[in-house]
């Protein structure tokens, strides 16, 4: 079974610049999160969809960032304009729906973002 | 937001020695999930607790979910230099908001 696929794995950007992540989850998984990881922190939830609807967007800085799962597969996270502290590691995870191990998230590498 | 506190936040032991390190929260959690993650990786599930005084383990890797709903433990037996990494709790908490603690990274000397 595949796992989560992300890409780019690296992207160096300027401040005030856009840059786009890209989310594939495993096959069959409903639910997707987009992490934000600081280096040295633990993951901090972004965003959660089910299927294609937003579960939780509360910690999402939405007045640069954004997400959509339009198809309720693939999913992409945006950042415009950069800011310096947006340097991170923005991880996606999915998991199956419903039963017992609804919150058992299977995550992919990563993308680590630089803003300069 | 909700903080889960790791302790220790690093622990540098011998290849061999066993391992101790827990996770505590402000609020109560229905769930309480282990990730390692390895450096450049994305963080890997180790352990799943699902209810309070659950014992379970997944090989040398023990975990428990605290009676009080508010912590949690993971032990390593006999550790080898493949448990480097950083260790994680998580889990939902009251209203479904996913939270990650703080880490306890761990070094194992040959």
């Amino acid at each position: 079974e595949a796992g989560v696929a992300q890409s780019p794995r690296y992207k160096i950007i300027e401040k005030r610049q856009s840059v786009a992540f890209w989310c594939n989850p495993i096959s069959g998984h409903a639910t997707l999160y987009w992490y934000q990881q600081i280096l040295g922190q633990g993951p901090k939830l972004l965003i959660q969809f089910q299927n294609n609807g937003v579960v939780d967007d509360s910690q999402l800085p939405k007045d640069r960032f954004s997400a959509e799962r339009l198809k309720g597969v693939d999913s992409t996270l945006k950042i415009q304009p950069a800011k310096l502290e947006d340097s991170a590691v923005y991880l996606c995870a999915s998991s199956l729906v419903g039963g017992r191990t609804p919150y058992e998230q299977y995550f992919g590498p990563g993308t680590r973002l630089t803003v300069t | 937001g909700q903080q889960l506190n790791q302790s220790p936040q690093s622990m540098f032991i011998q290849e061999g020695e066993d391992v101790s390190m827990n996770c505590t929260s402000s609020s109560i959690f229905n769930t309480w999930l282990w990730y390692k993650q390895d450096p450049g990786e994305g963080p890997v599930l180790l352990i799943a607790l699902y209810k309070a005084g659950e014992l379970t383990s997944n090989g040398r890797l023990t975990a428990q979910f605290g009676i009080t709903r508010k912590d949690s433990f993971l032990n390593i037996s006999a550790s080898i230099p493949s448990d480097v990494g950083i260790y994680f709790c998580a889990g939902p908490a009251t209203g479904n908001q996913f939270y990650f603690g703080t880490g306890t990274s761990l070094t194992v000397i040959p």
